[in-house]
């Protein structure tokens, strides 16, 4: 199975200042299609995943231009500008490049 | 507006079975790939199975031969069948649409414990 490593594991992060997370893929995500199969989600508290990137770094309908995905091959990154309030809750990177689909650890975003 | 209803959860003994169903609307059901997806109280998230829009199946390691996924098209329903269930399949079972998992039912409940 691919192992998806996310760092760090929890985040403070003061209203207004940016935030990174990180996601480590064992295996490059790559596949022959040309497209890198690299998802982001955020958990808000008693809430299911919402899909926030696609594809590495294609915001998905309705997610504010704030979130923002790069990487390639096995180093992904999504950026959070400006954080908000809102923006608190678990973040979890995804491959569906081969099945099983797995997911990071998950980085827990709070507000200061 | 995409919706996705889970249901089907509660409390079962170890070795016995449950079926989820997830009711969906608001978009062309059989047209595309669902999922069931768990997340383990306070814990992360683990893709449990898969079915395709010609009902290819598919399942991890943990499940295979005791979950079956389904489909019914004509009532735009997921289902998952779980026999011989375990202590760490309590779990919240969440459906999920397409391959990148791009919308998420409320999830239901399951706990597995005599």
């Amino acid at each position: 199975d691919i192992v998806l490593t996310q760092t760090p594991l929890s985040l403070s992060v003061s209203p207004g200042q940016s935030a990174a997370i990180s996601c480590k893929s064992s295996q490059s995500l790559l596949y022959s299609d040309g497209k890198t199969y690299l998802y982001w989600y955020l958990q808000k508290p008693g809430q299911p995943p919402q899909l926030l990137i696609y594809e590495v770094s294609n915001r998905f309908s309705g997610v504010s231009d704030r979130f923002s995905g790069s990487g390639s091959g096995t180093d992904f990154t999504l950026k959070i500008s400006r954080v908000e309030a809102e923006d608190v809750g678990v973040y979890y990177c995804m491959q569906s490049l081969q099945l099983p689909k797995t997911f990071g650890q998950g980085t827990k975003v709070e507000i200061k | 507006e995409v919706q996705l209803l889970e249901s089907g959860g509660g409390l079962v003994q170890p070795g016995g079975s449950l079926r989820l169903s997830c009711a969906a609307s608001g978009f062309m059901f059989g047209n595309y790939v669902m999922n069931w997806i768990r997340q383990l109280p306070a814990k992360g998230l683990e893709w449990v199975s898969g079915i395709s829009v010609s009902s290819g199946t598919y399942y991890a390691d943990s499940v295979k031969g005791r979950f079956t996924i389904s489909r019914d098209n004509s009532k735009n329903t997921l289902y998952l069948q779980m026999d011989s269930l375990r202590a760490e399949d309590t779990a919240f079972y969440y459906c999920a649409q397409g391959v990148s998992l791009d919308y998420w039912g409320q999830g239901t409940l399951v706990t597995v414990s005599s």
